[in-house]
């Protein structure tokens, strides 16, 4: 089963906006990252927060975890219309026989 | 530096044949691991590999195999190409294999449409 699921599926806001988006997961983790996906292109590193971590800050970024809840969130404050693409949750999938497992992704679209 | 390279960048192929990627990882990265990336099924893990062993492998069929060699970069192989093969091939790499602290790198990908 997925480790990671994202939502929502797709969020469309103007620029200027705050947009929200959401990761859960199953099973507990060491850590959990976030990745932004220009389409068509590969996926860049965005943070990454430990589980001991409740939330971390990069730029306008902004990540909670809630490790009762197996919850993420992730936050970008003030968008921008750069800011469109789509951004995944990835966990921990070594229990899965993995090394990290991506969820479905959401496709943010910031509107100028 | 330069980043993760994937070659070729863009792939048509037949039915039948096969196929193999690319992938050149950051200078003084020894960990690559390769994932799928389809509409229907996201991101799907292949495989990773560390100082040219296979440390982890996901649920592909034989199909799908894999190698890396002694300056760390990597070649993923597909034969036998099946439609449902058509896929965004993506490559990443890191300093160690576990949990790196500063999570991947990835390549731009390879498109490969099967046809």
């Amino acid at each position: 089963s997925q480790q990671g699921e994202e939502d929502p599926q797709a969020l469309s806001i103007q620029e200027g906006e705050n947009a929200t988006m959401n990761c859960s997961y199953k099973t507990s983790i060491n850590n959990l990252q976030w990745y932004r996906q220009n389409s068509g292109r590969g996926l860049v590193h965005l943070i990454l927060i430990r589980s001991n971590e409740r939330e971390k800050h990069s730029g306008r970024l902004r990540v909670t975890l809630d490790t009762s809840k197996k919850s993420s969130s992730l936050l970008i404050t003030a968008s921008r219309a750069a800011d469109t693409a789509s951004y995944f949750c990835a966990t921990d999938g070594r229990n899965y026989g993995q090394n990290f497992v991506f969820g479905p992704g959401t496709r943010l679209s910031v509107l100028p | 530096k330069a980043g993760v390279t994937q070659t070729p960048r863009y792939l048509i192929k037949t039915r039948g044949q096969q196929v193999t990627l690319s992938c050149s990882p950051i200078s003084g990265h020894r960990s690559v691991s390769w994932y799928q990336q389809t509409p229907g099924q996201g991101l799907q893990f292949l495989f990773e590999y560390f100082s040219e062993t296979q440390r982890n492998k996901g649920n592909f069929p034989g199909r799908f195999s894999g190698r890396q060699f002694s300056n760390s970069r990597s070649e993923m192989n597909v034969s036998t190409l099946e439609l449902g093969d058509s896929a965004l091939y993506l490559c990443a790499s890191s300093l160690s294999i576990g949990n790196p602290s500063h999570g991947y790198t990835f390549g731009s990908g390879t498109r490969l449409t099967v046809v």
